[in-house]
């Protein structure tokens, strides 16, 4: 079946360094692509999506391209700063049914 | 207010008890999704809705787990005979239709179950 594999955590950096998290994933058919982020104590929220290859989505800084030759979506920023600490999921909707299948989350820890 | 509202946000219960996890969607949200998330894991889907209805139940884990949407809004998760594996996260989702279509769902907080 579908399924996202994502880098393990923690990942800990230092303010304005620059984050990659890495994505990969397993599907039929051509998925929609997702990051979701949880700040602590939050529910989980839409960071950014793509919706076909060669996509970019991005927000708040943060960044991903949909690499359908890599089965990848990376995501990227530039500069992280302490309020980016959260968790990050990866996800795919499958397109056939209405479902987002996630990833095991990315813990991001940025220090001052 | 105006997101996703789930009650209660801490249950504790003893093994063998039955529990309801209620989930308050977004207003004019058609679907509605529930996820179990443990700890260090991601969202594990369970069950979604489109309306009334469970479009797809492909998640629950077994008969001991049921979800009912009566009215096309509130839904209630239902888990009969508890086993300590049921601890986890519980949360409920809403999107103004299938993802597929729109991309984003919009989630509770959850609520965490324990059962002891």
């Amino acid at each position: 079946g579908d399924s996202v594999t994502q880098m393990e955590g923690p990942v800990t950096l230092s303010e304005e360094a620059f984050l990659t998290i890495n994505c990969t994933y397993t599907a039929t058919g051509y998925p929609s692509l997702f990051w979701y982020v949880q700040y602590p104590g939050e529910g989980l929220q839409l960071l950014l999506k793509a919706t076909k290859a060669d996509d970019k989505g991005s927000n708040k800084g943060f960044e991903a391209t949909y690499r359908k030759e890599t089965t990848s979506f990376h995501l990227e920023k530039g500069s992280v700063q302490v309020s980016d600490s959260a968790v990050y999921f990866c996800a795919l909707s499958d397109n056939q049914g209405g479902k987002l299948i996630f990833g095991q989350g990315t813990e991001l820890s940025v220090k001052p | 207010g105006a997101g996703v509202s789930q009650t209660p946000s801490n249950k504790v219960t003893e093994k063998g008890k039955y529990v309801e996890l209620r989930c308050d969607p977004i207003s004019g949200h058609t679907a509605l999704y529930w996820y179990r998330q443990s700890l260090g894991q991601g969202p594990e889907f369970l069950i979604y809705f489109q309306g009334t209805g469970a479009a797809d139940d492909s998640g629950l884990p077994n008969d001991r787990f049921f979800a009912v949407r009566p009215e096309g809004s509130v839904s209630t998760l239902k888990i009969q005979r508890t086993e300590r594996g049921d601890s986890a996260v519980y949360l409920c989702a809403s999107s103004l239709t299938i993802v597929q279509n729109t991309g984003e769902l919009f989630f509770g907080e959850g609520s965490r179950l324990t059962v002891l």
